[in-house]
């Protein structure tokens, strides 16, 4: 059960894009279309932003969308605001378990 | 509103046990799937468990698997983790989270969470 791949650290300037990587393989994000993402800020809670792949739960801006693309699903950010900068980590179901991403810090610049 | 309230956390020596429990209020608990989570003080997040929302199928990471053992009450809103033979690498905060679905596939709302920590 190895953790799931994510860039460390990803950053952009106000009203640019960031896309977010997510690798696995064929027995996890390949194989499921349950890839989830969520936010965390310092000292909270994780959120959930989206699931399902492009599924985005009520509430969460439309500026995040999620795609997948054979074993590497992604998070994009479009018209990066200032508190979107957090960290961000993917969830894949693996068949028997679930993995996260070790996580990747977004920096508004 | 979705409430998910964990408690049970606490300092352990290693190899002792800690049963964490989660109150769930807002939503229809015996229709979804409850998940726990750790995060290891300034570390990421690590998937511990899955239940189904009727226990019938039960999933646990390989770290844990025949230390820990998840269940749920539906009549009392209530989940819950038994952790024997504590370690030190279990150090964490745990998060209870409830699903997007009956499945166990996508933890969606989370509690605050309970701090675990093992030492003698």
């Amino acid at each position: 059960q190895s953790a799931l791949t994510q860039p460390r650290s990803v950053s952009g300037s106000p009203g640019q894009s960031v896309t977010i990587s997510c690798t696995g393989t064929s027995s996890d994000v390949g194989g499921y279309k349950f890839v989830s993402w969520y936010q965390q800020h310092p000292g909270k809670a994780p959120k959930l932003m989206i699931y399902d792949v492009s599924k985005r739960p009520s509430g969460v801006p439309d500026r995040f969308s999620g795609s997948k693309s054979g074993n590497t699903a992604s998070l994009t950010i479009s018209g990066l605001q200032a508190e979107d900068e957090s960290d961000y980590y993917c969830c894949s179901y693996a068949g028997s378990y679930n993995l996260f991403g070790g996580g990747t810090k977004v920096t508004v610049l | 509103e979705v409430q998910l309230v964990e408690s049970g956390g606490g300092l352990v020596q290693p190899g002792r046990s800690l049963r964490l429990s989660c109150a769930a209020s807002g939503f229809s608990f015996d229709d979804y799937a409850m998940h726990w989570v750790r995060q290891a003080p300034g570390k990421g997040l690590e998937w511990v468990s899955g239940i189904s929302w009727n226990s019938d199928s039960i999933d646990y990471a390989d770290s844990v698997k025949g230390r820990f053992t998840i269940s749920r009450d539906n009549a009392k809103n209530s989940l819950y983790l038994q952790m024997n033979s504590l370690r030190a690498e279990d150090t964490a905060l745990y998060y209870c989270a409830k699903d997007v679905g009956r499945r166990a596939y996508s933890p969606d709302r989370w509690g605050q969470g309970s701090l675990v920590t093992v030492s003698s």
